[in-house]
């Protein structure tokens, strides 16, 4: 089925390891996003990519990268994950989100201990 | 700055029984207004859009919204719950800002629905 499809499911990690999480869209979709959801407070914007070739920071970018390897896939990195980054991570895509709105993936659950 | 508030993060109603989730916003433009539905353990599905035109917008499994300019409003509604329609529910709100069409997205409304 076409859609968002985001890898791994499910992660545990160590404080201080790495990981990336993938995020692959069969849409042609422009631009991509990277959310966390967190109870209480909704979806918050880590980063996003217009287009191709460009990415912008978001509302909460700290201990995170990105990189848009081409227009299907959008990769988030953590660096040296924190407590503080255990969370469920979204990918989505859009068109154009005023317009359409977003296609979201299922989400990796990330717990750093 | 644009905001969202939902109101009730959690709202129980009986099967049959009316549906209302209520969302503020506030917009220094025109806003783009979306509700979306989140099942356990999935990601968020659009339920419904509201962009120009028609103030009344009728989205997926029986939901409508209806902007109300003046009361700054964009409340969720379904004439009769079905056991099906538990999840969280989000309202969000999109606008320009400095050349994005930022999205920013309410805390979430759980609902639950007694048999």
């Amino acid at each position: 089925n076409a859609g968002v499809t985001q890898t791994p499911k499910f992660q545990v990690l160590k404080t201080g390891q790495s990981m990336t999480l993938q995020c692959a869209q069969d849409m042609n979709h422009n631009s991509m996003y990277w959310y966390r959801q967190d109870p209480g407070m909704g979806l918050r914007l880590i980063y996003y990519s217009a287009s191709e070739g460009t990415t912008d920071k978001g509302e909460v970018p700290n201990g995170y990268n990105v990189s848009r390897l081409n227009k299907r896939e959008f990769s988030l990195r953590l660096e040296s994950a924190a407590p503080s980054q255990t969370s469920v991570y979204f990918c989505a895509s859009s068109w154009e989100p005023t317009a359409y709105g977003y296609t979201f993936g299922s989400g990796t659950r990330l717990t750093v201990v | 700055a644009q905001s969202v508030t939902q109101l009730g993060s959690h709202v129980s109603v009986s099967e049959g029984a009316l549906v209302l989730l209520r969302c503020n916003y506030s917009s220094s433009v025109p806003p783009y207004l979306f509700w979306y539905v989140q099942y356990p353990n999935q990601g968020l599905q659009l339920l419904l859009k509201y962009t120009t035109g028609a103030t009344l917008v009728k989205g997926i499994n029986g939901f409508e919204a209806e902007f109300k300019k003046s009361e700054t409003s964009f409340h969720l509604t379904k004439p009769s719950a079905h056991m099906s329609d538990a999840a969280e529910y989000f309202c969000a709100v999109s606008d320009q800002a400095g050349g994005y069409q930022k999205v920013t997205f309410g805390t979430g409304t759980k609902l639950q629905v007694i048999p």
